[in-house]
């Protein structure tokens, strides 16, 4: 097991542009969560899914953002139309066991929206 | 009122020394705490959880909750210059969303 891993690691777009990110949780790991983190804050959660099924978003995320886990196992975030505001790492953690708030991260995708 | 408070820091302290961080949080409904430290340019990682009042101690590391102050704290004994991370406090309520502090940034000097 390598972890939790994220592609692309690095994304430079121009604004109005849609981007996608993927996710690989942990393989056992029925729980997964997306946030977002800019320079000096912590991370900001997005959406959580267990299994395949979306069960808590943001109210802060706009509708331009919109992630999927289609069979349980990976996940994607795709942000549409992109603003320079969306310049962010963006953070997938897993995790499987009884303590829902231990959580694995991925390394990141940090989006760099020109 | 943010959800979750730190100092933002840095917080420097001698090698050797007593590093103590803290964090408070508004929702009294919250049910577990943790402690994720990240080092510059990584992911944030999990070194503490701490579900009920008092204190829990593992190796150089000691987390202390009071819920009635709505105030969880970090000591790390022995600081070592790799100690030197920022430290974020995480609090969960009902439901599985994890909510994050600031996060404190952690400066241990040789």
């Amino acid at each position: 097991d390598t972890g939790v891993s994220q592609n692309p690691r690095h994304k430079i777009t121009k604004r109005g542009q849609n981007v996608t990110f993927r996710c690989d949780p942990i393989s056992e790991h029925n729980r997964l969560y997306w946030y977002r983190q800019t320079l000096g804050q912590g991370p900001e959660f997005l959406t959580y899914f267990q299994n395949e099924a979306q069960l808590e978003k943001s109210r802060l995320l706009s509708d331009r953002f919109s992630a999927e886990r289609p069979k349980g196992s990976f996940s994607t975030l795709e942000i549409q139309r992109t603003e320079q505001g969306d310049s962010a790492m963006y953070l997938c953690a897993s995790s499987g066991g009884p303590n829902t708030g231990e959580l694995f991260f991925g390394e990141g995708s940090r989006l760099t929206v020109l | 009122q943010k959800e979750v408070e730190q100092n933002s820091g840095p917080l420097s302290v001698p090698e050797g020394a007593i590093a103590s961080l803290n964090c408070t949080y508004s929702d009294r409904g919250s049910q577990s705490f943790f402690w994720y430290r990240q080092y510059s340019g990584k992911s944030p990682e999990l070194i503490m959880s701490i579900y009920s009042n008092g204190d829990k101690e593992d190796g150089r590391f000691t987390a202390q909750l009071n819920k009635a102050s709505q105030y969880v704290s970090l000591l790390i004994r022995d600081s070592q210059p790799s100690d030197s991370a920022t430290y974020l406090c995480a609090v969960k309520r009902a439901g599985n969303m994890l909510t994050f502090g600031g996060g404190t940034r952690l400066m241990v000097k040789p």
